[in-house]
Order: structure tokens, then sequence, then C-alpha cells
């Protein structure tokens, strides 16, 4: 019983095409986020929606877009992607408040030929 | 602004050896931190938060204030801890961040 779920778990995509994944949580957390993992496993935040209001919005090109139709659900969806989008994406939740860390999914490995 | 160091990109230890992974923070308040693993093409797991003190897998971590460090530790390392490391500082207050440090990639060898 997967608490924080993405799909797909691969994804291979062809440059200029669209793109989304999906992500649900089933433990009943406030907030969500999507994380990039680049080539060099850095991780970076790029959106965090708390209760479906968009509460972080860092510096990521407008291709991407994230959508939170409830507040179990946050999906990404990337336009016109480009080689440099290939990375794996972490999907992740957190009830309110900082002191229990993130319960993360399993990521997305997001390649762009 | 606040930052994550981790200053090992790779460390390399034997089995029973001592381990300690390195992590430096800059935050002007009141500091959350976390350790993080990723084994092998799995997903993030959390590993120690300093809120909470405890040890697990045998790993510990002491928030240093006057370092400004949360070091990990762990006396003797085995082959299964062999993996990425990621130490993390979070933002109180209305915007739940969690910065990641670069990750310290551990290898244990036999």
């Amino acid at each position: 019983d997967t608490a924080v779920s993405q799909t797909p778990k691969y994804l291979v995509t062809q440059m200029g095409n669209d793109k989304s994944i999906k992500c649900e949580q089933n433990l009943g957390h406030d907030t969500m986020y999507w994380y990039k993992q680049d080539s060099k496993k850095f991780l970076k935040i790029m959106f965090s929606y708390n209760n479906k209001e968009l509460i972080i919005n860092e510096t990521v090109p407008n291709r991407f877009s994230p959508k939170s139709p409830d507040k179990a659900h946050l999906n990404l969806h990337i336009n016109s992607l480009e080689l440099g989008d290939s990375a794996v994406y972490f999907c992740a939740s957190s009830p309110r408040g900082q002191d229990y860390g993130y319960t993360f999914g399993s990521g997305t490995r997001l390649t762009v030929v | 602004a606040q930052r994550v160091t981790q200053p090992e990109k790779l460390l390399s230890v034997f089995k029973g050896a001592p381990v300690e992974l390195k992590c430096n923070y800059s935050y002007s308040g009141s500091p959350e931190l976390f350790w993080y693993v990723q084994y092998s093409r799995q997903r993030l797991q959390l590993l120690l938060r300093h809120i909470s003190r405890e040890s697990i897998k045998g790993f510990t971590a002491d928030l240093n204030k006057g370092e400004t460090s949360f070091h990990l530790k762990k006396p003797f390392a085995q082959e299964e801890d062999s993996a990425m490391y990621y130490c993390a500082l979070g933002e109180r207050g209305s915007n739940y961040k969690l910065t990641f440090g670069k990750g310290t990639l551990l290898t244990v060898n036999p």
C-alpha cells in the first residue's frame, strides 16, 4: 500500500513533446512537492502545494506547470520538452509543519531524446 | 538564504570502520535538520531528524549550533550502508521547504 505513488516510473520521449507525471499520496498530508534530481544527484525543489494552493514556485521554466486537483494529488505537466529536462523527478508529501520530514515517491526517470 | 554544504562528494570506508558524513548549514532562523538516504535506484527515505535525537540503523547525528553542523556518524559501517546520503535543512513558516545538500555517496567495502 504505497504512501506516495508516481506514474510513470520511466518516461522516454522526444524533444518538443508534452508529457505529464502524476503523483498521489494516501497519507492525508496537507503539502506536496516536486523535486528534480539531476545527473549529478543534486536535488532541487521545483514546486509545493498546500491544500491545493501553490506556495512554492522556484525558478523553473514556464514549460513546467503543476496542477493539484485535490490535496492528495499533484501532477506535473511539461511542455516542449528539452534535452536538459532529462532527470529524475520526485514527488513528496509532508504533514503540516516540518518536524516529520517528507515522504518521497519512487521517482520518475525522464529521458528526453 | 539557507544553504546546506556536504563537503565530501564521495566517501569510501571498509566494513567495520567508523564513518562520519559531514554536513554544515547556513540559516538565520532556528534550524530543523534531517538526514535522508537513497539506496541504489530507490526512493529517498528519511533516516534521522534532529528533533527526535534517535538512532536509526546505528546512525546518529547531533546538531551543533555553534559549529552549524549536523554530521552523521556510525561507529561500525556495514556493506548495506552503501548509499547516497543527503543532509537537509527545513525552513519554518508557511513555506514548508527542505533544502538539500548535494549528497555524499558512501561506499562500504568488504
